[in-house]
């Protein structure tokens, strides 16, 4: 079965500082992607990035980076030089190639950046 | 109107009240879905509709009706609910996966829903 975990339930840094968001997948599927959301107080999920699982090659946008490690089923997510914009929810989420258009996803981890 | 919208953005209902959520997506998708977001919990989908036809119904209560009349719209009627149903319910759509290579989701910003 699909499972995505999210540790860290609550993180709490001050402005600037760099946080990393961890993320760990189960699945039996060979091929399959990875996904990062943002959710603000508003509310709306917003697409941070796709990541399919034969390309590892890191990515990097702007103050986000992502680390993703087949060989310990990882995908974290680095945010460099935090800013109070960047409070929101986020969740890692893993596609099911074999039962179409579902995703599943971690709880969410709560990220506080504070001035 | 850009991306998915979804109405009413807040919604308090007894729980003999019949009401319906709407979602538009103005993004030219085929694939749409349904999620219930409670707090603490991960997202839960409900219903998955691909080219207007429903493809996934998440073991959801029959008290939750979807319709998808066309590839733009999602409805989600509601009936008799009860108050563990209070939660975000969020619209999303994207282009449906073709050979393996599966798309993005895109999110509405929800509905806030309260079940008295």
């Amino acid at each position: 079965a699909q499972k995505v975990t999210q540790a860290q339930t609550e993180i709490s840094v001050v402005e600037k500082e760099d946080v990393t968001l961890d993320c760990v997948y189960e699945t039996r599927d060979t091929t399959y992607y990875l996904f990062w959301y943002k959710q603000p107080p508003s509310g709306e999920l917003v697409f941070l990035i796709r990541r399919n699982s034969f390309d590892e090659q890191n990515e990097i946008s702007g103050r986000y980076s992502w680390n993703f490690q087949k060989s310990t089923s990882s995908f974290n997510f680095t945010i460099t030089a935090s800013q109070v914009v960047d409070s929101a929810v986020y969740f890692c989420a893993l596609s099911d190639t074999g039962g179409g258009n579902k995703l599943t996803f971690g709880t969410g981890t709560q990220l506080k950046v504070e001035l | 109107e850009t991306g998915v919208t979804q109405t009413p953005r807040h919604l308090v209902m007894g729980m003999t009240n019949k009401k319906s959520l709407k979602c538009e997506q103005h993004l030219g998708h085929n694939a749409m879905y349904w999620y219930k977001q409670s707090a603490k919990k991960p997202l839960e989908l409900m219903f998955v509709y691909s080219l207007e036809e429903r493809v996934e119904n998440n073991s959801v209560p029959s008290r939750f009706s979807p319709e998808c009349p066309n590839s733009s719209h999602l409805f989600l009627h509601l009936h008799t609910l009860q108050p563990e149903d209070s939660a975000l319910y969020l619209c999303a759509s994207s282009q449906d996966p073709v050979a393996g290579f599966y798309n993005e989701q895109f999110f509405g910003p929800g509905t806030r829903l309260t079940v008295l």
